[in-house]
């Protein structure tokens, strides 16, 4: 069964520092995953996905991830961080037959002026 | 178009009372799913749809219904709410079957059972 971990519930960053989200998938067979992010009250906006069309993936907002077989792992970075990047993000999986997605519990990122 | 909609926003019930949780899209999605967010726990899928007339369960579906008469609305129901339903609650929707394809969310409804 597919799943992910997200290393780190809470990351707390200094503006214009990197921005590094971790996140380690276990999959049995090659795997869909997402990065969500989630502004407080707001719902779910994707910021990329990897569908193994490139390992390297650019998503919206400066964020990139990449995919590496060898480490079963997805990390989400941005160069430099924004004050408005302070949100909840969530890494996802795609789940059984790929019908549903199989969510981490997120890591919530702060950053300080 | 509007995408994926919820309502009410915010809903406060007593123990023991029913109510509908409304989701609807405008995108022609065949696959539509709700799940149910708590602190420190993600989201976790409650029900999910993948086309008019069928639906099944996900992780957590204990005190929740729900039916899919149309491609556009997936209302999910809660029979006899509970303290535990205390929650917020996301519908989300996808164009296809396929994994790889991005699914949109709602706004969510924010629920409390007192």
């Amino acid at each position: 069964a597919q799943s992910v971990t997200q290393l780190g519930s809470h990351v707390s960053v200094s503006e214009g520092a990197l921005v590094l989200l971790r996140c380690n998938y276990s999959s049995s067979v090659p795997p869909y995953l997402f990065w969500y992010v989630q502004y407080p009250n707001q719902g779910l906006q994707l910021l990329l996905k990897y569908t193994s069309a490139a390992t390297l993936v650019k998503g919206i907002n400066g964020f990139e991830a990449e995919f590496k077989k060898s480490e079963t792992s997805f990390h989400l970075t941005k160069p430099s961080a924004h004050m408005s990047d302070a949100a909840e993000y969530f890494c996802a999986v795609t789940k059984g037959s790929g019908y549903a997605l199989n969510f981490g519990k997120g890591t919530s990122l702060l950053v300080t002026p | 178009n509007a995408g994926v909609t919820q309502t009410p926003k915010f809903q406060v019930l007593k123990t023991g009372q029913s109510m509908t949780l409304q989701c609807a899209q405008d995108m022609n999605h065949e696959y539509m799913s709700w799940y149910r967010q708590d602190p420190g726990m993600g989201l976790r899928l409650i029900h999910y749809s993948v086309g008019a007339g069928i639906t099944d369960q996900g992780e957590v579906p204990n005190g929740y219904n729900v039916s899919r008469s149309t491609t556009e609305d997936f209302p999910l129901r809660l029979l006899s709410a509970a303290p535990s339903q205390t929650s917020v609650y996301f519908c989300a929707s996808r164009i296809r079957l396929a994994g790889g394809n991005e699914q949109f969310f709602g706004p969510g409804t924010r629920l409390t059972v007192l």
